[in-house]
């Protein structure tokens, strides 16, 4: 499978907990992209890399939110000190320099969070 | 205001019809690019096609092809031959600017094909 992967696919954790997920881009995509979903909307975009590089965050990404892509890899977002309102479908998106012709987002089967 | 706008909230087609979703955005930007995603139960947003601002032709891909009226701002998704298969949400989304990197998405538009 060469498609973008999300790991886990679920998550159930108790309110005040970290968490962390990981999404593995496709091996030629220099970009990657966290978007976060609540149910019944349209994801809305959390933070962006070029290669190792975080170049744009959202007002939406508080400090209890972080993000790495240490080798411009696979890229982490760890919460910490969940909330209830972080219940939500994180998506991981990658895409190829647009100069190189292509700024397709291809996304990942995305991480279901429960906050109890 | 919104910058992307589905006004259907939920559609129905009957199998092997074509349909239409409607999609309009807003922006001031001269470069811009619009994408449309179909997103199953299971949850992988899946790529259907894009229209860059200065294309001038309509994008099509397979079954799918994009009505982009530049001056309306409107990038209409059409659908032809739905199958069963297509029953899912779809959603309408933006890129833009040149050097803009994020999506904008609409609220989405829910297809049930009717067999």
């Amino acid at each position: 499978d060469t498609g973008v992967s999300q790991d886990p696919r679920h998550k159930i954790t108790k309110r005040g907990q970290n968490v962390t997920f990981r999404c593995d881009p496709i091996s030629e995509h220099n970009r990657l992209y966290w978007y976060r979903q609540t149910l019944g909307q349209g994801p809305e975009f959390l933070t962006y890399f070029q290669n190792e590089a975080q170049l744009e965050k959202s007002r939406l990404l508080s400090d209890r939110f972080s993000a790495e892509r240490p080798k411009g890899s696979f890229s982490t977002l760890e919460i910490q000190r969940t909330e209830q309102g972080d219940s939500a479908m994180y998506l991981c998106a990658s895409s190829l320099n647009p100069a190189r012709g292509g700024e397709t987002q291809y996304f990942g089967p995305g991480t279901r969070l429960l906050v109890l | 205001a919104q910058k992307i706008t589905q006004t259907q909230p939920g559609m129905f087609v009957q199998e092997k019809e074509a349909v239409t979703l409607d999609c309009t955005y807003d922006t001031s930007d001269q470069s811009y690019g619009l994408f449309w995603y179909k997103q199953p139960s299971s949850g992988e947003m899946i790529f259907l096609i894009y229209q860059g601002s200065y294309d001038e032709q309509n994008a099509t891909e397979g079954r799918y092809s994009l009505n982009f009226q530049k001056a309306r701002k409107s990038a209409n998704l059409v659908i032809s031959a739905s199958q069963l298969g297509d029953s899912a949400m779809y959603f309408c989304a933006m890129r833009e600017g040149s050097s803009a990197r994020q999506l904008t998405f609409g609220s989405g538009t829910q297809l049930t094909v009717l067999p």
